[in-house]
C-alpha cells in the first residue's frame, strides 16, 4: 500500500526552529517528486515546497526559511523550518507527485500540525 | 503567478442530485489542471488531473472537463460520503503551484 506518514509537528514559539519528517512506503520514493503543502486553521490549501532529482522550489512565503530535502535511502522527505512565525501555523501534509516532476499530487499523508504560538 | 477562483463558494445539493462546481484560472493552463476532495478531518484527495483523467480508484460518477481557464468538476448523482470541500489546482506555471479557494459542498 502507498503510504505517507509525517511527524514533527508541535508547538513551538516564535522564532524557534522544526524539523518534519515524512515517510514512504509502497513506492519507489526516489523517481518522484515530492511536496509539502500546509492548511492553515479553517483556510485553503497552500503549497510550501516540491523537490525534484536535485532542484528545489519554494513558495515566497517560506523561502530564505524554510528547506525541502530528501533521503532516497530512508525513503524519507523532509521541511526543516526555522524563524518561524504565527502565520507558519498549519497542518503540514507531505504530498506525492503524479510523476518526476511537480505537478499533481496523488498521495497525501494524514498531516501533522505545526503551532507557533508563544 | 496564476491566480484560481472557485464558484460557488458553497453548494447545497440533496443526496442522489448532480453538482457541477466551476473553477477558473487568471490565464491559460492549458490541461494542467487537477481537482482535490478533502473530507473535514482528512487529507486532501487526488480526484482528476489533465483537466479530465480520474485518478485510481475514483468512482466513475467524478468527472472533469474544461481546458485554457474554465474548468468543470461534476458529479453526477451525490453520494453521502461526497459532501466535502473542493479544491482545483494548477500546475501549469510554477513556482507557486496555486489552488482555489474550495467549493464546498454541502446538504
Amino acid at each position: 500500500e502507498v503510504q505517507l506518514l509525517e511527524s514533527g509537528g508541535g508547538l513551538v514559539q516564535p522564532g524557534e526552529s522544526l524539523r518534519l519528517s515524512c515517510a514512504a512506503s509502497g513506492f519507489t520514493f526516489s523517481t518522484y517528486a515530492m511536496t509539502w503543502v500546509r492548511q492553515a486553521p479553517g483556510t485553503g490549501l497552500e503549497w510550501v515546497s516540491s523537490t525534484s532529482g536535485a532542484y528545489t522550489y519554494y513558495g515566497d512565503s517560506v523561502k530564505g526559511r524554510f528547506t525541502i530535502s530528501r533521503d532516497n535511502s530512508k525513503n524519507t522527505l523532509y521541511l526543516q523550518m526555522h524563524s518561524l512565525r504565527a502565520e507558519d501555523t498549519a497542518v503540514y501534509y507531505c504530498a506525492k507527485n503524479i510523476i518526476s516532476m511537480p505537478g499533481a499530487f496523488d498521495i497525501w499523508g494524514q498531516g501533522t500540525l505545526v503551532t507557533v504560538s508563544s | 503567478e496564476i491566480a484560481m477562483t472557485q464558484s460557488p463558494a458553497t453548494l447545497s445539493v440533496s443526496p442522489g442530485e448532480r453538482a457541477t462546481l466551476s473553477c477558473r484560472a487568471s490565464q491559460s493552463v492549458s490541461s494542467n489542471l487537477a481537482w482535490y476532495q478533502q473530507i473535514p478531518g482528512q487529507a486532501p484527495r487526488l480526484l482528476i488531473y489533465g483537466a479530465s483523467t480520474r485518478a485510481t480508484g475514483i468512482p466513475a460518477r467524478f468527472s472533469g472537463s474544461g481546458s485554457g481557464t474554465e474548468f468543470t468538476l461534476t458529479i453526477s448523482s451525490l453520494q453521502s460520503e461526497d459532501f466535502a470541500v473542493y479544491y482545483c489546482q494548477q500546475y501549469m506555471s510554477w513556482p507557486p503551484f496555486t489552488f482555489g479557494p474550495g467549493t464546498k459542498v454541502d446538504i
